[in-house]
């Protein structure tokens, strides 16, 4: 039973343009919904994250939406760079019963330059 | 660099074995997670201690088993070995005052192949 959802397994955006990657959940508990972003041989690092309680939350060129009634996530990257190209995994946290990051299966964004 | 030190980086052996993977967290992180990543998978979570408890237990098979040290390195132990259990580990940390947010520090990972 997958609670977080990564149906996109890859992205290819030319730079410059906007990269939409997008996540849907299942489990209403969650109230922390985070982004991490993974490079070949390192470990995921987080890149940005929101509260249940908040439906927007920007970071420089990332901005991250939430959309509780339709229980989806999306990070929008503006604009993108090359650099950026990486497997970024959506994340959501139950603070409650689970203490546990759930994991999506990521997305591998490559931005063309 | 993260902060989060894990040993080995890479593991073969075989089947039926028994290996110990190694985790130190950030400096003043008592928090310390353990994720194991399968080929082309998310990562799933595993177990979490901290200061040298167990706080939260996931899918964690009962051939492994993990410990904190009163150093607060942690170890992760995986017995039996199948040839399924080859995957990434990687182990984190997080800072007191991020605790539940799920805002983690993750190693490099040890990458474990079973023959």
């Amino acid at each position: 039973d997958q609670q977080v959802k990564q149906n996109s397994p890859s992205l290819s955006v030319q730079e410059g343009r906007i990269s939409i990657l997008n996540c849907d959940y299942t489990n209403s508990m969650f109230d922390y919904f985070l982004w991490y972003k993974k490079y070949p041989a390192e470990g995921p690092t987080f890149l940005i994250s929101i509260s249940s309680i908040k439906d927007k939350n920007e970071d420089g060129r990332f901005t991250v939406f939430l959309n509780k009634s339709a229980k989806h996530l999306s990070l929008h990257i503006v604009p993108s760079q090359p650099g950026d190209s990486a497997v970024y995994f959506c994340a959501a946290h139950d603070t409650g019963s689970a203490r546990q990051l759930t994991f999506g299966s990521g997305t591998q964004l490559t931005v063309l330059p | 660099d993260s902060g989060v030190t894990q040993t080995p980086k890479h593991l073969i052996t075989a089947t039926g074995q028994r290996v110990t993977l190694r985790c130190s967290p950030r400096s003043g992180d008592l928090s310390v997670y353990w994720y194991q990543q399968s080929l082309d998978q998310g990562l799933q979570f595993l177990i979490q201690y901290y200061n040298g408890e167990e706080r939260a237990k996931g899918n964690i098979l009962e051939r492994f088993s993990a410990q904190q040290f009163p150093d607060l390195h942690s170890e992760l132990n995986l017995s039996s070995l199948e040839l399924g259990d080859s995957a990434l580990y990687f182990c984190a940390s997080s800072p007191q005052e991020r605790e539940g947010t799920g805002e983690l520090f993750f190693g490099e990972g040890s990458r474990l192949t079973v023959l």
